[in-house]
């Protein structure tokens, strides 16, 4: 079936460290999303990328979508006890279907 | 925050009997989705709804089903709730020409 997997699925940096979350999609995407959701909430929308081979940046975030549409990375410099949280992918298939990937979960060691 | 409400926030129930969840909203958004998530694997898409009356099955609709009879609100019902329907489920609406997604704040349900 259609699957969107991430990984790592857990990830504990000492605060000040960088960390980076992979996203793989089992076919070609038209755009991708990320989500982040901190502990005891609920996911909230970070970003959209469209384009293959686009970078966005927010700050310490830098957000990649792959040249052929089926990958993504979020990468975040120097974390802060605020990054704490999981993180997901997401995309579109078909035109209405939005499916998360499987998450990061973000640990920050003070 | 968009206006989507989930109730009930909380909900412990006995296998066997049937529960409903309910999603509601405020912004008149045409797409709504019934989320599960758990440990492991994420969010998983159980139903998902593209207008009134007009619905379709996610990854992992088998014990789910879905009604969608007013724009406003997206029902989720348990049939014949088991221990492995114990989750955490969100709701969340789109509007159309968009694709982010708004979620409600979840539905913590414990099947005993």
């Amino acid at each position: 079936g259609q699957q969107v997997m991430q990984i790592p699925q857990y990830q504990h940096v000492q605060e000040g460290e960088d960390f980076t979350t992979y996203c793989n999609s089992s076919t070609t995407l038209s755009n991708i999303q990320w989500y982040k959701q901190r502990p005891g909430g609920h996911p909230v929308f970070l970003i959209q990328l469209v384009k293959s081979g686009e970078v966005k940046k927010q700050k310490r975030l830098t957000f990649q979508f792959g040249e052929a549409k089926k990958n993504s990375s979020l990468h975040i410099t120097a974390t802060q006890t605020t990054d704490v949280g999981t993180y997901f992918c997401a995309g579109f298939f078909g035109n209405e279907k939005l499916t998360f990937g499987t998450g990061t979960r973000l640990t920050i060691i003070p | 925050d968009a206006g989507i409400t989930q109730s009930p926030r909380h909900k412990v129930t006995e296998t066997g009997t049937p529960v409903t969840l309910r999603c509601h909203q405020t912004e008149n958004h045409r797409y709504m989705y019934w989320y599960r998530q758990d440990p492991g694997h994420g969010l998983r898409l159980i139903h998902y709804s593209y207008g009134v009356k007009d619905t379709d099955k996610g990854e992992v609709s088998d014990g789910y089903s879905v009604s969608r009879s007013k724009t406003e609100d997206f029902l989720l019902t348990l049939e014949s709730a088991t221990s492995s329907q114990t989750s955490v489920y969100f709701c969340a609406i789109r509007r159309v020409g968009d694709t982010e997604a708004f979620f409600g704040q979840g539905t913590r349900l414990t099947v005993v």
